[in-house]
């Protein structure tokens, strides 16, 4: 089936450890985004990517980090600096950026 | 700057009442879209429509409606005949055309409760 995978879809990390959630699309598309959403909230854009080998921050891109090697793959890392953590995290992919925009299952990532 | 705004928090509707979620959008941009998501319990956002800011047509799909206004910047979202699996969070969200590549701009969203 085609779509947008996020792995795990629950995660626990301890303080001060970096954690990398998955991100992997099958669509064939060119851009690729990673939001955040805390209780109640809307999302929020920490990075996205138009291209392979090429991405730009969102506006809350720190602490945070990611990687586009590959055209399929968007892996985020949630390292240490980052001060707040624990929230839902939806990755997302278009064909182009000024296409629609579909997102992933989310993975819920807690700071224990 | 651009901003969403989604005014009701909460909606509470027993089934087969009609409901409608507000949303009004800033923009200094003339060529933009609009959207509406789905977020039901299991967390994933499922995409609903996506209107340009050159067509104000309404639109209809089965029980969905939206209505776009430019002159009052709203683009609300009516759901005919409400059923319980409507319960769910709704976002509406603001694409500018020249801004960073597709970055949408979000409303808080809000909850819809659809009771039997």
């Amino acid at each position: 089936d085609g779509g947008i995978t996020q792995s795990p879809k629950y995660l626990f990390r301890k303080e001060g450890q970096n954690v990398t959630l998955s991100c992997e699309q099958n669509l064939n598309h060119d851009a690729m985004y990673w939001y955040r959403q805390d209780p109640g909230q809307g999302l929020r854009l920490i990075y996205y990517s138009q291209i392979v080998n090429d991405f730009q921050k969102g506006d809350i891109a720190e602490g945070y980090s990611v990687s586009r090697e590959k055209k399929e793959s968007f892996p985020l890392t949630v390292t240490s600096a980052q001060k707040n953590p624990t929230a839902f995290y939806l990755c997302a992919s278009s064909i182009t950026a000024a296409s629609i925009i579909y997102f992933g299952e989310g993975s819920w990532l807690t700071v224990v | 700057a651009q901003k969403v705004t989604q005014a009701q928090t909460e909606i509470s509707v027993v089934e087969k009442e009609d409901v409608t979620l507000d949303c009004v959008y800033e923009t200094r941009d003339t060529t933009y879209y609009l959207f509406w998501y789905k977020q039901p319990p299991s967390g994933e956002l499922v995409f609903l429509i996506r209107r340009n800011s050159f067509d104000e047509q309404n639109e209809i799909s089965g029980r969905y409606s939206w209505n776009f206004q430019k002159s009052t910047s709203s683009f609300n979202f009516t759901i005919t005949a409400s059923q319980v699996v409507d319960s769910a969070v709704y976002f509406c969200a603001l694409s500018e055309e020249y801004n960073q590549g597709g970055k949408l701009i979000f409303g808080q969203g809000t909850e819809l409760s659809v009771k039997p």
